[in-house]
């Protein structure tokens, strides 16, 4: 069965940094593409992150030179390093699996930042 | 860049009758769209890709249509289960990207 589970939200200051995982099981990470998508409270989705199987990185204009997509393949794990947070940013993070598109879904870590 | 637009943004209709959701790209992407489910404190659901293939085991009463510019999603005969947010998605495989409308909330009547 396929799984993520993500983990590492909180509340953050303007202009610190967080980094967001993703436990992945039931599929290896190493051959799938992975992505990062995010809600504001009360908003819709937005793309955030795409990693390739080849580790090739895609990130939103919002978020280009302050997040940072990777992966652990040997944990089977995906994260976001988010720097230079801005209060925009707050919204639950949503890791999934890229196939056609977004098919299966983690629950969520939402990330507030705020002073 | 394009950018997707649905309605409406609400929409009322009663158990058993059909519900009609809209979304229309600001020029054309083919088939590369999705439909997603979403509801309360819940991730979105993949329902739908390539404009009208249904994920495994998605009921039959759910349908999406469409190309180019205008797509449809239809359910035939609405379930309590099926009150929900819906999110259309453009989706572009290289370079990957990935673009959501504002969504259509279809409510209980």
């Amino acid at each position: 069965e396929v799984q993520l589970v993500e983990s590492g939200g909180g509340l953050i200051q303007p202009g610190g940094s967080l980094r967001l995982s993703c436990a992945a099981s039931g599929f290896t990470v190493s051959s799938n593409y992975m992505s990062w998508v995010r809600q504001a409270p009360g908003k819709g989705l937005e793309w955030v992150s795409f990693i390739h199987s080849g580790a090739s990185t895609y990130y939103a204009d919002s978020v280009k030179g302050r997040f940072t997509i990777s992966r652990d393949l040997s944990k089977n794990m995906v994260y976001l390093q988010m720097n230079s947070l801005k209060a925009e940013d707050t919204a639950v993070y949503y890791c999934a699996r890229v196939t056609v598109t977004q098919d299966y879904w983690g629950q969520g870590t939402l990330v507030t930042v705020s002073s | 860049e394009i950018v997707m637009t649905q309605s409406p943004a609400t929409l009322s209709v009663s158990p058993g009758e059909r519900a009609t959701l809209s979304c229309r790209a600001s020029q054309s992407v083919g088939s590369n769209l999705a439909w997603y489910q979403q509801k309360p404190g819940q991730a979105p659901r993949l329902l739908i890709y390539g404009a009208s293939t249904r994920v495994t085991g998605l009921p039959a009463r759910f349908s999406g249509s469409g190309s180019g510019t205008e797509f449809t999603l239809t359910i035939s005969s609405l379930q309590s289960e099926d009150f929900a947010v819906y999110y259309c998605q453009l989706y572009s495989s290289w370079p990957p990207k990935y673009t959501f409308g504002q969504g259509t909330k279809l409510e209980i009547k």
